[in-house]
């Protein structure tokens, strides 16, 4: 059972450069999330998606994009990366319990 | 404005003694309360949960206590083990202003069991 699948696990990128991030899960959860993981300030949601189809902002949207095409993939896109997105990026889903499955990462760096 | 607080960055304690993580919020609609324990280079993991309508829920070694007027809630670990090591987030979940369920989560404990 692999639960939530990311990838890359790591990835240094120049900045201006577009950029991304893969989330894949198998157990047909309908809400998926992007949360990133910054020293100091904990896990904060960036785009999540209730049910495909659909998406919605989080706390710190600005410079990403989701898509939910199906109940599996939910991608993250930075269009044009900055400095300022390096970071440890999370994808989750939860099922009716609202309890969140975490894959394990992507650390981006962008410089 | 920082809905789930834990103020306590870190917390080294004893194997063997009790660990007490704590966490505060503000939003009083808050109606489920989460901990999750991440290790270094690993997705975050659910721990255990507690509902707004308990005062408390265990699971073996864990438990947690809410206190709702005071707003806050705390995560007991005893005995507390050396793998018990790790960054512990409180987590709340609230309606969005989209309607939907979302959870806010803390900045994070990191407590190093000392063998």
């Amino acid at each position: 059972i692999a639960g939530i699948t990311q990838a890359p696990t790591s990835q240094i990128l120049a900045a201006g450069r577009r950029m991304t991030l893969r989330c894949t899960q198998d157990m047909r959860h309908n809400a998926m999330y992007w949360y990133r993981q910054d020293l100091g300030l904990g896990l904060r949601l960036i785009h999540y998606s209730n049910t495909a189809g659909t998406t919605g902002k989080g706390e710190v949207p600005d410079g990403y994009s989701v898509s939910r095409a199906n109940t599996d993939d939910f991608p993250l896109t930075l269009a044009s990366a900055v400095p300022s997105q390096t970071s440890v990026y999370f994808c989750a889903s939860s099922d009716s319990s609202q309890r969140a499955f975490f894959g394990q990462g992507t650390r981006l760096t962008v410089v | 404005d920082q809905q789930v607080k834990q103020n306590s960055p870190s917390l080294s304690v004893q194997e063997g003694r009790i660990s007490i993580l704590n966490c505060d919020y503000t939003n009083s609609m808050f109606d489920y309360f989460l901990w999750y324990k991440k290790y270094p280079a690993e997705g975050p993991t659910f721990l255990i949960s507690i509902s707004s309508i308990k005062d408390k829920n265990e699971d073996g070694r864990f438990t947690v206590f809410l206190n709702k007027s005071a707003k806050h809630l705390s995560l007991h670990i005893v005995p507390s083990q050396p793998g018990d090591s790790a960054v512990y987030f409180c987590a709340a979940r609230g309606l969005s202003g989209a309607g939907s369920y979302q959870l806010t989560f803390g900045k994070g404990t990191k407590l190093s069991v000392i063998p």
